[in-house]
């Protein structure tokens, strides 16, 4: 199957720094990407499509400018946490679809995010 | 609205079978998903239903009913390491996948 990765794998920062997780499809291009946000013990919560070339979707409640999205590249997507705060803890997960299939995403491994 | 309602934990013994139900209500249908999640992983891709009955991939089955908006994931000859959180989501006329929050599996000795 498809592959998608994910850089870093987990991140330690403290309150009031940016950082930033990148998101790849290494084998295929991918047209849209999604970032989603797993809170312990809690389902997967989408918080933005992105699209090749274009401004991201936010979902409700998100914040635009915390959480900058770039998607640059058909490959190449970026979650910005900007400003990051104690409760921006969180496993963050991307998703890529390939153009043409709209069936499959395929899940990067996950960031891990702990902002002290 | 969009909804995907299924249990929040089962339990069910090792060797044994268990199934694991899912409804769904969507703006449209493009088909059900079931993702298998281990504490602290991405989900994995499991199965994929878009027309009625059942698919079968070697222990783990799905099946879709669309007329009733059900879908159910069967996972038999249970291992420990089947132990994890089942998601189901269904992808809705704009090819968005809805989640549900996922059941839980604890799998005993």
């Amino acid at each position: 199957g498809a592959v998608v990765s994910q850089h870093p794998s987990w991140v330690i920062c403290k309150s009031g720094t940016s950082v930033k997780i990148e998101c790849r499809s290494l084998d295929f291009q991918a047209t849209t990407m999604f970032w989603y946000r797993q809170f312990p013990k809690q389902s997967l919560m989408l918080m933005a499509t992105s699209n090749e070339g274009s401004k991201a979707t936010y979902e409700q409640g998100v914040e635009k400018d915390k959480f900058l999205i770039n998607h640059a590249s058909l490959t190449l997507s970026t979650l910005t946490v900007t400003s990051a705060h104690p409760e921006d803890s969180s496993f963050y997960i991307c998703s890529a679809r390939s153009s043409g299939d709209h069936n499959e995403q395929f899940f990067g491994p996950g960031t891990r995010l702990t902002v002290l | 609205g969009q909804n995907i309602d299924q249990p929040t934990e089962m339990t069910a013994t090792e060797g044994a079978i268990v199934q694991i139900n899912c409804t769904y209500q969507t703006s449209g249908f493009n088909g059900l998903f079931w993702y298998q999640q281990h504490a602290g992983e991405a989900p994995t891709f499991l199965s994929y239903n878009v027309l009625d009955g059942l698919e079968e991939k070697g222990r783990f089955s799905s099946f879709l009913s669309r007329s009733k908006g059900y879908s159910y994931l069967l996972l038999k000859e249970l291992q420990m390491k089947d132990s994890a959180s089942y998601l189901c989501a269904a992808m809705d006329s704009n090819y968005q996948l809805i989640w549900g929050a996922g059941t839980k599996l604890i799998i005993k000795p």
